[in-house]
């Protein structure tokens, strides 16, 4: 199972691109990435996933390098609503996998 | 959009109660999960589930049980509630997609022992 890293707090400003980088060094190669959304007293919810390169949905963009070692997920003009816990999961396709959420990264957006 | 479903989402009960935590699914999703999760902390997995008669013990030891009878129904059960067991509890069941184990989750289901 990939361990995943990721920082544990960041703060921005409404209007401001938010970029969260998550380190997965031995990531497999049948992993691929999904990022969640946790806002409080709520249970977390997709947002995007990625095996490789760049995938944008209307939320978000996934980056992923050839080395698929890292990935980061930006956040377009964040508002206040985009303060969440994001956490980074990386999922083996198939049978035995158990999601464990870990930290995840704390975003705080202020006026 | 996701349909898993918790009941009840708050309960206040007293200590030494039994209680019974509800959630099903309606997408036919074999693997099915529960978390505890206290106030800006770290989700902990506690049990879940490959399907029907399979029941294991997540990372987190908790002193619930649960059943899974059913595909879609996977109750959490507290025997005896304490004040330690305070907490909020999310269900969760993840589908066999191309990608991988998408994960989607109920409300919650806050308790609270008094």
């Amino acid at each position: 199972l990939a361990k995943t890293t990721q920082p544990i707090s960041m703060d921005s400003y409404e209007g401001q691109e938010v970029n969260i980088t998550c380190s997965h060094n031995n990531i497999a190669t049948n992993d691929y990435i999904t990022w969640y959304q946790q806002f409080p007293s709520q249970g977390p919810r997709f947002i995007i996933q990625g095996y490789k390169t760049k995938v944008t949905n209307e939320v978000a963009s996934l980056f992923i390098p050839a080395d698929r070692k890292s990935s980061t997920l930006s956040l377009p003009r964040v508002s206040l609503s985009d303060t969440a816990v994001y956490y980074c999961l990386v999922a083996l396709s198939g049978g035995s996998y158990i999601p464990t959420f870990g930290r995840g990264t704390s975003l705080i957006v202020h006026p | 959009e996701a349909d898993i479903y918790q009941t009840p989402r708050y309960l206040v009960i007293g200590t030494g109660k039994k209680i019974t935590l509800e959630c099903s699914q309606t997408m036919g999703h074999d693997k099915m999960y529960w978390y505890q999760q206290d106030p800006g902390m770290e989700l902990h997995l506690i049990h879940y589930s490959y399907g029907v008669n399979s029941t294991e013990k997540g990372d987190l030891s908790s002193e619930s049980t649960v059943s899974r009878i059913r595909t879609e129904h996977f109750p959490l059960t507290l025997e005896s509630a304490r004040p330690s067991h305070t907490s909020q509890y999310l269900c969760a069941s993840s589908a066999k997609d191309r990608a991988g184990n998408t994960i989607y989750f109920g409300e919650g289901s806050w308790l609270t022992v008094v």
